[in-house]
């Protein structure tokens, strides 16, 4: 299977600031990776594929990049409502494979 | 409006069976692959099993391969979920989750629509 470590485990910020979270994949899978959003109350929220590609209504200040097995999601501008866990997720094989999460919390 | 809405979780003792059902709205159902994903509790998110949009193909992690079957009504828009010889590692909150399809094509193990979950306790 392939494993994702994804990092850090927490992060806390400011609106109005930008963070990154890191995952990387155990073996080449290609571009194949999406980013989730889990907030309490709130059904789970795909932001990226394919690594960089912004899902339909994800706002803008959600980014992917890739370098290699290197991904990492980028937020620009903190909203309040950005808050929450975050996970990565590998979609290039069976079985797919999520990291553990990121908590962002407010500074 | 997409939505999926997952039922039948419960409390059940371990080695017992149990059916969860996804009742599937505001979309065309038998156009897509269904997933379910799995997260025990204070835990991350695990995938469970896939079945695609024709029921020919079928997918499952190796932890639950033969105990999990994934099956789907597509005339009544309900996934489904299997499970038997429960164990204790099994409770979770389970989510019915949608494969997402971009201008005609299938974008494997890209989840783009989730229910709530459905909460799954293995007790004696």
């Amino acid at each position: 299977d392939v494993q994702m470590t994804q990092s850090p485990y927490s992060l806390a910020a400011s609106p109005g600031e930008s963070v990154s979270i890191n995952c990387k994949a155990s073996k080449s899978i290609s571009k194949y990776l999406a980013w989730y959003q889990q907030k309490p109350g709130k059904t789970n929220r795909l932001l990226i594929y394919d690594g960089s590609t912004l899902q339909s209504g994800i706002p803008s200040r959600f980014s992917g990049s890739r370098s290699g097995t290197d991904f990492t999601l980028t937020i620009r501008g903190l909203e309040p409502e950005d808050f929450g866990l975050y996970y990565c997720q590998q979609h290039n094989e069976h079985p797919f494979t999520f990291g553990a999460g990121t908590k962002l919390e407010l500074k | 409006e997409v939505q999926l809405v997952e039922s039948g979780g419960g409390l059940v003792q371990p080695g017992r069976s149990m059916k969860l059902s996804c009742a599937a709205s505001g979309f065309t159902f038998s156009n897509y692959a269904m997933a379910w994903v799995r997260q025990a509790p204070t835990r991350g998110l695990e995938w469970v099993a896939t079945i695609t949009y024709d029921t020919d193909n079928t997918y499952y992690r190796d932890s639950v391969q033969g105990r999990f079957t994934i099956s789907r009504d597509n005339d009544r828009s309900i996934l489904y979920l299997q499970i038997n010889s429960l164990r204790s590692e099994d409770t979770a909150t389970y989510y019915c989750t949608r494969e997402a399809v971009h201008y005609g094509m299938l974008l494997r193990g890209v989840l783009d629509a989730w229910g709530p979950g459905v909460s799954v306790t293995v007790s004696s």
